[in-house]
């Protein structure tokens, strides 16, 4: 069964440092990967995704990851943060068969401050 | 974009009452949907799966009979939490897909039961 670890539960940036939230995974297939985002009371938007083309996914909001299968890792990175990237930030892998019932890691809470 | 929306917003429900949650496709047809459960400062909980005009799929320690799922056309599938207590307090989250690796997510329904 596939499974996402996320690192951290909380990561705390200043406006305009680089973003760098971690996310590994567990497999025994190749897998389909993703990034979502959660504000408060909210539900997810898709920041990006990975489904086994070029390994380094640029998404939305300056965001972009790499897949890479040696360290079995999807880290979610961005130059510069905003203020406005504080959110709740969520990992999920699936399987490219059956439902592709998407498994999430715990979450990683961005604060960013000025 | 794809486009789920899911009513109501929030709603608080007396104890032992029934609550329906609805969840529509409203730019694509879903041949899938997916109802979550997230508990504050979590990560989501599947419940369910549901595919159109079948039944749907319940995750291992989902009460079926509780929380009835019903996917009765490619652009609606509902939730209804039936006799509803305390503890079925919660943000439930619905998620739709077509045939392509990613979820879209509704803005989530947060339900309060009193």
């Amino acid at each position: 069964a596939q499974s996402v670890t996320q690192l951290g539960s909380h990561v705390s940036v200043s406006e305009g440092a680089l973003v760098l939230l971690r996310c590994n995974y567990s497999s025994s297939v190749p897998p389909y990967l993703f990034w979502y985002v959660q504000y408060p009371n909210q539900g997810l938007q898709l920041l990006l995704k990975y489904t086994s083309a070029a390994t380094l996914v640029k998404g939305i909001n300056g965001f972009e990851a790499e897949f890479k299968k040696s360290e079995t890792s999807f880290h979610l990175t961005k130059p510069s943060a905003h203020m406005s990237d504080a959110a709740e930030y969520f990992c999920a892998v699936s399987l490219n068969t059956g439902f592709q019932k998407l498994v999430f890691g715990t979450g990683t809470r961005l604060l960013v401050s000025p | 974009g794809a486009v789920v929306s899911q009513h109501p917003s929030w709603v608080i429900c007396k104890s032992g009452t029934s609550v329906k949650i609805e969840c529509r496709s409203l730019d694509f047809q879903a041949t899938t949907m997916f109802w979550y459960r997230q508990f504050p400062k979590q990560s989501l909980m599947l419940m369910a799966t549901s595919n159109e005009g079948s039944k749907a799929t319940y995750e291992q320690g989902v009460e079926k009979d509780k929380f009835l799922i019903n996917h009765a056309s490619l652009t609606l599938s509902t939730l209804t939490v039936t006799s509803a207590h305390p503890e079925d307090s919660s943000f439930y989250i619905c998620s739709a897909r077509q045939g392509i690796p990613e979820a879209f997510f509704g803005q989530g329904t947060r339900l309060t039961v009193v």
